[in-house]
């Protein structure tokens, strides 16, 4: 059993829906972080999160707004998305930004009609 | 050029084959080095975890990093059909900014 758990496990909405996806870590870790996966493209960070503060954020259109009220949950806020926005959306934690292995949910699976 | 180069595959083997997948990278920095494993559906799951150069071993896996060449291996021994996933390999600077590869898909059939 994942010590990450992201609800909900899909998702379809349209471009003018507002959603969230969630996640919870049980690993007692301080970072976490929001991927997207897309279709053989590697995954690609958008926000990282240390001790609840945001630390990066890579360029990410301002439709994801992630949230992080504390240590051990983790949102994104999704409004007026694109079809391109389609994808797998993981979420990961870590000990701590500066070193230790991140460990994945099984994420969310994102579909824009 | 890409910061770390993966094979996509398909990879196809018989049961029993060795495996071998690799990834080349272009920044010398990196000295963590990692493998995932991530079936169809589910997130990617720890493999393997190094620092800087060698061999490290874990039952029928194993990783060697070969910092001159900027070039990772993951060998898997005596494969399974339950080996069938996609295979990503992750590395980072020592504050955990983690790049990956796209994945190579294995297939060992039985």
């Amino acid at each position: 059993e994942t010590g990450v758990t992201q609800t909900p496990r899909h998702l379809v909405m349209g471009m003018t829906n507002k959603k969230s996806l969630k996640c919870e870590q049980h690993l007692g870790h301080n970072a976490m972080y929001w991927y997207k996966q897309s279709a053989k493209k590697p995954l690609e960070l958008m926000f990282v999160y240390s001790l609840e503060e945001r630390v990066e954020n890579n360029s990410v259109p301002s439709r994801f707004s992630p949230e992080c009220p504390n240590s051990s949950h983790l949102f994104l806020h999704l409004h007026t998305l694109q079809p391109e926005d389609s994808a797998l959306y993981l979420c990961a934690s870590s000990q701590d930004r500066q070193g230790g292995p991140q460990h994945f949910g099984d994420g969310t699976r994102l579909s824009i009609l | 050029q890409k910061e770390v180069e993966q094979d996509p595959g398909p990879l196809s083997v018989p049961e029993g084959a060795i495996v071998s997948l690799n990834c080349t990278y272009s920044n010398s920095a990196f000295q963590y080095f990692m493998w995932y494993r991530q079936y169809s559906r589910k997130g990617p799951e720890l493999l393997m975890y190094t620092y800087s150069s060698g061999n490290k071993e874990d039952g029928r896996f194993t990783a060697q990093v070969d910092k001159s060449s900027k070039y990772i291996s993951l060998f898997i021994r005596d494969s399974q059909p339950s080996d069938s996933a996609t295979y990503l390999c992750a590395m980072s600077l020592n504050n955990n900014d983690m790049r990956f590869g796209a994945g190579t898909r294995l297939t060992v059939k039985p």
